[in-house]
């Protein structure tokens, strides 16, 4: 069965600064796809970054960057140059590629101090 | 374009009625899905359709059903609303090019009382 698991429930970090959100994933499937999605107070979830588990290399998205670890099955979200906006629930979810389901994590709170 | 609409966007229902969540996306999409986000957790899939005329079940089904008669609309009909059935309902929308990335409407919250 697929699992997607955020150990961190709440993170906060200072404007302008680093900060990485952690995800680990379970499945036994070899051709699957990773999610970060952002949920402002508006509710609304928009996709942040996705990574194909068949590519090697990390994805980028402005300043959004993700260190995905296929043997450790963790795929963590770094934010750099950290934004009052950037304030919210964050998600990682895992969709295999045959399935038409997005299992998503219980979420990541980010507060961003001015 | 607007992308994916849900009305409405809040709704009270008593314990026992009945009522359909509206969603539409105007991207011309074929997979569509219904998600519910219980207070705390993460997104559940509750139905999903490849095309018009075309729907399954996802994770959470019971009590909930849905149609999809043009390419364009996917309604929720939830019969006999439950306490349990209180969340946030949200639509989302994918191309057959890239059915991996999913589009999310706004969502519409839903008290049952």
């Amino acid at each position: 069965a697929q699992t997607v698991t955020q150990s961190q429930p709440e993170m906060s970090v200072q404007e302008a600064e680093t900060v990485t959100l952690s995800c680990t994933y379970d499945t036994s499937e070899s051709d699957y796809y990773l999610f970060w999605y952002k949920q402002p107070p508006s509710r609304q979830m928009i996709l942040v970054i996705r990574q194909e588990a068949y590519k090697q290399q990390n994805a980028t998205e402005n300043r959004f960057s993700v260190n995905f670890q296929k043997a450790a099955k963790s795929f963590s979200l770094k934010i750099s140059d950290s934004q009052l906006g950037d304030a919210a629930m964050y998600f990682c979810a895992l969709k295999e590629g045959g399935s038409e389901k997005l299992v998503f994590g219980k979420g990541t709170k980010l507060t961003v101090n001015p | 374009n607007a992308g994916v609409t849900q009305t409405p966007k809040f709704r009270i229902l008593k314990i026992g009625q009945s009522m359909t969540l509206q969603c539409a996306q105007d991207m011309n999409h074929n997979y569509m899905y219904w998600y519910r986000q219980d207070p705390g957790m993460g997104l559940k899939l509750i139905y999903y359709s490849v095309g018009a005329g075309i729907t399954d079940k996802g994770e959470v089904p019971n009590g909930y059903n849905v149609s999809r008669s043009t390419t364009e609309d996917f309604p929720l009909r939830l019969e006999l609303a439950a306490p349990s059935q209180t969340s946030v309902y949200f639509c989302a929308s994918s191309r057959s090019g890239d059915r991996e990335t999913q589009y999310f409407g706004p969502g519409t919250r839903l008290l049952v009382l």
